[in-house]
């Protein structure tokens, strides 16, 4: 049981390139969600999904896309990454909508030059 | 904008010592749970309150919950220098049950 994982850990990309994060969890988990955190600010809610094939958008939306094709995999998008696009970006899920706790991926540190 | 935000934004104390935080909500919340960061790393979940609870124990951590004040501390008591980390509280406010992060406390436990 790995929980959720993210890949990649690591990126480094020039403006206006793109790329997609994974986020995938083996623990069945019906919601699921990116944040991104940046130094003093906490976690900010980018987009989640609440089932397979919705999403929906949350704090920090703008830049970012997001499809939940499969029940265990939630993919991030960056059309053209910017230089404030550079964070640490954490995937979650839980397993349903009312008082569980929320699982953490490990993070991918990404960094937009 | 934060939902919840924690207090103090940092807090250095001395192994053994007692460590306190709190979080501080604007609008009426379901639950309130509060999360570790180790450096580099992602949250992990220590506790949950419900909004009908004023005080939880797990282990040498207790919560309480103030609804009437919109406020809730951590205590960790007998603090180890292994409890250095960030904490967070996450509230969800009434009628939504996405959670909403503070930007946290960081706990520097001296050996």
């Amino acid at each position: 049981n790995a929980g959720v994982t993210q890949t990649p850990k690591f990126r480094v990309l020039k403006t206006g390139q793109s790329m997609t994060l994974l986020c995938a969890q083996d623990m069945n988990h019906e919601y699921m969600y990116w944040y991104r955190q940046d130094p003093g600010m906490g976690l900010r809610l980018i987009h989640y999904s609440v089932g397979e094939g919705t999403t929906a958008k949350g704090e920090v939306p703008d830049g970012y896309n997001v499809s939940r094709l499969k029940k265990q995999n939630f993919l991030l998008g960056l059309e053209s990454a910017a230089p404030s696009q550079t964070s640490v970006y954490f995937c979650a899920s839980t397993g349903t909508s009312v008082a569980n706790e929320q699982f953490f991926g490990p993070g991918t540190r990404l960094t937009v030059l | 904008s934060q939902q919840g935000e924690e207090d103090p934004q940092a807090l250095s104390i001395q192994e053994g010592e007692n460590a306190t935080m709190n979080c501080s909500y604007k609008t009426s919340i379901n639950n309130l749970q509060w999360y570790r960061q180790n450096s580099g790393r992602g949250l992990v979940h220590l506790i949950l309150i419900r909004s009908n609870e004023r005080e939880k124990h797990s282990g040498r951590l207790r919560v309480t919950l103030d609804t009437s004040k919109k406020s809730s501390s951590l205590l960790i008591t007998a603090s180890r220098a292994a409890d250095t980390a960030s904490y967070f509280c996450a509230t969800e406010p009434g009628g939504s049950y996405i959670p909403t992060f503070g930007r946290g406390t960081s706990l520097i436990v001296h050996p």
